[in-house]
């Protein structure tokens, strides 16, 4: 079965550029993940796809990210205009309804805006 | 507010030495507990969990972590390390319809 896959696995991009993250999930996964780990401190929450929809987006920064899961499979995050704070480790994660506190990550988008 | 917290950035045992990664959780109810490690390119895989019961669970690759309400902690230990072992590691709190609250991060190195 794989797993968890994101695309690209490096970006560098120019402070005012658009970036768009992908993320597959596993097959039948309803639960989709967004965390940020920047410079080395913790992995911090983003938010959480069930489905198409929105469960909780209180951990995005501001409306330059924006989160999409159009037919509840892979989901995007672009960042728009990005700046320089943007730049870390962006993970996505998934969880099987039946066991939705078992999160399987991907290996992460690493992200320097210069 | 919920949060985690591991006190030790790097941490350096020689090949065979027996490890302990600290973490402390703050939450208001009763966590589900989680330990992550990330080797060099890849992600985070699930070394074990804590839901309930028993409060010594053990993981893959020979990792085991114990549940201590009293201290708030959930420490992961292994008997004898190997090369291999060096990662980073993570601890998490799951809580609030999925979310996770995850430590800083331990740097584990491996001596030969």
């Amino acid at each position: 079965e794989a797993g968890v896959t994101q695309f690209p696995s490096h970006s560098v991009i120019e402070k005012g550029q658009t970036v768009t993250l992908r993320c597959d999930p596993i097959s039948g996964h309803d639960n989709l993940y967004w965390y940020r780990r920047v410079m080395g401190k913790e992995i911090k929450f983003l938010l959480h796809f069930v489905k198409e929809s929105k469960q909780d987006e209180s951990g995005m920064p501001n409306n330059r990210f924006l989160a999409e899961r159009t037919g509840g499979t892979y989901s995007t995050l672009k960042v728009q205009p990005a700046e320089l704070e943007d730049s870390g480790v962006y993970f996505c994660a998934s969880s099987h309804p039946s066991s939705s506190y078992e999160q399987y990550f991907g290996p992460g988008t690493r992200l320097t805006v210069t | 507010a919920q949060s985690v917290t591991q006190p030790d950035i790097h941490i350096t045992v020689s090949e065979g030495a027996s490890l302990e990664l600290r973490c402390n959780y703050s939450y208001g109810a009763t966590p589900y507990l989680f330990w992550y490690v990330q080797s060099p390119g890849q992600g985070l895989q699930l070394l074990l969990k804590y839901f309930s019961g028993d409060t010594l669970v053990q993981g893959i690759k020979g990792f085991e972590a114990e549940f201590k309400r009293s201290q708030s902690s959930f420490n992961l230990r292994k008997p004898s390390v190997h090369w291999s072992d060096a990662a980073e590691y993570f601890c998490a709190v799951g809580a609030n319809f999925n979310k996770f609250y995850f430590g800083s991060g331990t740097k584990l190195n491996v001596k030969p």
